[in-house]
């Protein structure tokens, strides 16, 4: 099994619709995560880190489920703009454990 | 600015050539990581390092090699040993205390024919 699962997508939206990721882990002793953005042929971007209490900066929200062992990203009022692929990454513990998912495609339509 | 720069941007080798990929960050960060990435695949770590002179393999390290001779650089030699070099390289770097968000270059292509 993996260490961390994403649905790979495509996800095709029109613009202005809310869209949501989830991503599993299988470690429970897992400690910080992530969510990464990255568009075509770029490095991946650190768009928000997910807090216990879940997080939003602007349209984007991120939620923690412990007990479930899963991450979501929730983008409100897609932008095509967005368009992109959104990784999800977990740390289990120090700077040696970091697991990144395989990615979720989104592409935002006008 | 602070960041971490890759060069070069493309680079292409003939088969059989070993060629290294520069990584300098000026973060001071303490980790640094080199991945691999191959159209619509996820990032497979291949070497990391977390202290000067110190480096550990990864999932994947067969072929490659590396060294840490300084903080700021952590340079990565594809030899001929690798069977399929073709692929999208990525450095990062973390600070040595968590929460441990990882920063990347932009990348090197390698295009070997």
């Amino acid at each position: 099994r993996k260490e961390v699962e994403q649905d790979p997508g495509p996800f095709n939206v029109p613009e202005g619709a809310t869209v949501a990721f989830n991503c599993t882990y299988s470690n429970s002793a897992s400690q910080s995560f992530f969510w990464y953005r990255q568009d075509c042929r770029k490095e991946p971007k650190l768009l928000m880190s997910v807090y216990s209490s879940g997080n939003e900066d602007g349209r984007f929200t991120a939620q923690l489920n412990r007990a479930s062992q899963y991450i979501s990203l929730l983008i409100r009022d897609s932008k095509l703009s967005d368009s992109a692929t959104y990784l999800c990454v977990v740390n289990l513990w120090g700077a040696n454990n970091l697991f990144f998912g395989t990615g979720t495609r989104l592409t935002v339509i006008p | 600015d602070g960041g971490i720069t890759q060069s070069p941007k493309y680079l292409f080798r003939k088969e059989g050539q070993n060629v290294t990929l520069s990584c300098e960050q000026n973060l001071n960060h303490d980790a640094m990581y080199w991945y691999r990435q191959d159209p619509g695949q996820g990032l497979r770590l291949i070497y990391y390092s977390q202290i000067v002179n110190d480096f550990q393999k990864g999932d994947i390290a067969e072929g490659y090699s590396v060294s840490r001779e300084k903080k700021e650089s952590f340079p990565l030699t594809v030899t001929s040993a690798q069977k399929n070099p073709t692929a999208f390289y990525l450095c990062a770097s973390i600070a040595g205390q968590g929460p441990y968000e990882q920063y990347f270059g932009p990348g090197t292509r390698l295009t070997v024919t």
